[in-house]
């Protein structure tokens, strides 16, 4: 079936330190991806988005970039800032509305 | 714009009591969908509705029950609640094509005693 892995955190980095946040997708066909952010208290919110292979999102200085062949879609930021903490879900959807399938969540905290 | 609206935004409840979350969107969207969110089990989809008149059970819809009268308007009702029901509910939204983006609401924490 259809499915979204991303690494298990608790992830802990300094300020200005580089980012990675591992997700793969198993999918049918080819679905849009996308990462979301959750501060805390709050919903969650798009971060950034790649609806075809090779496509780059990329928002407040992440990136990621839609990889068909190793059906990957890696969080990545080069210099992360306290206010980065927060828990980011990768997502995926395909060609029924209803199929929306999130990653388990990878915490971050970010140490001044 | 106020995208995603939840009500209550906090709740306590005993054990069998009947509890609806209301959940209002003003972007005109076809799709919206409620999940829970419980401490290291990420998000699952409870119920869901593709349009206005239609809706469908996603992955833990037990204990759960929904009604989409209008475009804008999705409640969730617990007809009994259980303390296994304890967890955060977010609503959310979106136009129903392939790539569009998921609009969240800010949740609502539900805690059955």
């Amino acid at each position: 079936g259809n499915s979204v892995t991303q690494m298990e955190g608790p992830v802990t980095l300094s300020e200005e330190a580089f980012l990675t946040i591992n997700c793969t997708y198993t999918a049918t066909g080819y679905p849009s991806l996308f990462w979301y952010v959750q501060y805390p208290g709050e919903g969650l919110q798009l971060l950034l988005k790649a609806t075809k292979a090779d496509d780059k999102g990329s928002n407040k200085g992440f990136e990621a970039t839609y990889r068909k062949e190793t059906t990957s879609f890696h969080l990545e930021k080069g210099s992360v800032q306290v206010s980065d903490s927060a828990v980011y879900f990768c997502a995926l959807t395909y060609s029924s509305a209803s199929k929306i399938i999130f990653g388990s969540g990878t915490r971050l905290s970010i140490r001044p | 714009i106020a995208g995603i609206t939840q009500a209550p935004t906090s709740q306590i409840l005993a054990a069998g009591r009947r509890m609806t979350l209301r959940c209002t969107q003003d972007m005109r969207h076809n799709a919206m969908y409620w999940y829970r969110q419980d401490l290291g089990l990420g998000l699952r989809l409870i119920h869901y509705s593709n349009t206005a008149g239609t809706t469908g059970k996603g992955e833990v819809p037990d204990g759960y029950s929904v009604s989409r009268a209008n475009t804008d308007d999705f409640p969730l009702t617990l007809a009994s609640a259980v303390p296994s029901q304890t967890s955060v509910y977010f609503c959310a939204s979106r136009t129903g094509t392939n790539t569009g983006e998921l609009f969240f609401g800010e949740g609502s924490r539900l805690t059955v005693l």
